[in-house]
């Protein structure tokens, strides 16, 4: 079965940094690109940060750019995001996705975890 | 906040056909494909339609979807209760070179 499942939310001060985990199953994780999307309560999906299948590209929103870090370990079929420098509006909920073979091609993203959620309070 | 603007709510009956737009530029409709996301309050997105108006193993013929220019639609026809949830266009931005969603239609069967 084709899963994503997500791990390391929790409530961190403003300021203070935590590191998401996303753990890959049932697909070959290094031929796909994976993303990060979060939702703010009561708000709109938000794409967050991409990365490559091979881990060489990586692309982040403008308001995470410079504070977060998308990485990926092939070997572990685990996708992460480095959160630094925390904000009281990156609380949300933090999905990851699975997206196409490559970063920006049009297959959407077809396979979603549960969510993280992140609180900065 | 979002490039994609999309009308915040949209409603119909049971059987009833119902269209969401998904309004964008140049740098993401026009120059790449748009998918839909449908997301059930509380539950994870779904992919419902890739590459403009393809749709993914599973999800029903009654969504469809099409564009033109700068901008999308998704169609609901057939509407059911079941398909009361908040819907998501997406497209890549050559300009900002990432993901861009839209603001999310609510969609409710009266």
């Amino acid at each position: 079965e084709v899963q994503l499942l997500e791990s390391g939310g929790g409530l961190v001060q403003p300021g203070g940094s935590l590191t998401l985990s996303c753990a890959a199953s049932g697909f070959t994780f290094s031929s796909y690109s994976m993303s990060w999307v979060r939702q703010a309560p009561g708000k709109g999906l938000e794409w967050v940060s991409g990365v490559s299948g091979g881990g060489g590209g990586t692309y982040y929103a403008d308001s995470v750019k410079g504070r977060f870090t998308i990485s990926r370990d092939n070997s572990k079929n685990t996708l992460y995001l480095q959160m630094n420098t925390l904000r009281a509006d990156d609380t949300a909920v933090y999905y990851c996705a699975k997206g196409g073979r490559l970063i920006a091609a049009g297959k959407g993203f077809d396979i979603w975890g549960q969510g993280t959620m992140v609180t900065v309070s | 906040q979002s490039v994609l603007t999309q009308p915040p709510s949209a409603s119909g009956t049971p059987g009833q056909r119902v269209t969401i737009s998904c309004s964008g530029s140049s740098s993401n409709i026009r120059g790449n494909t748009v998918n839909w996301y449908q997301q059930v309050p509380g539950t994870a997105p779904k992919l419902l339609i890739y590459n403009n108006n393809q749709r993914p193993s599973g999800v029903p013929d009654r969504f469809s979807g099409s564009m033109s220019g700068t901008s999308a639609s998704l169609a609901i026809s057939g509407l059911q209760s079941e398909d009361e949830a908040d819907y998501y266009c997406a497209a890549w931005d050559d300009g900002l070179n990432g993901q861009v969603f839209g603001t999310g239609t609510k969609v409710t069967v009266l």
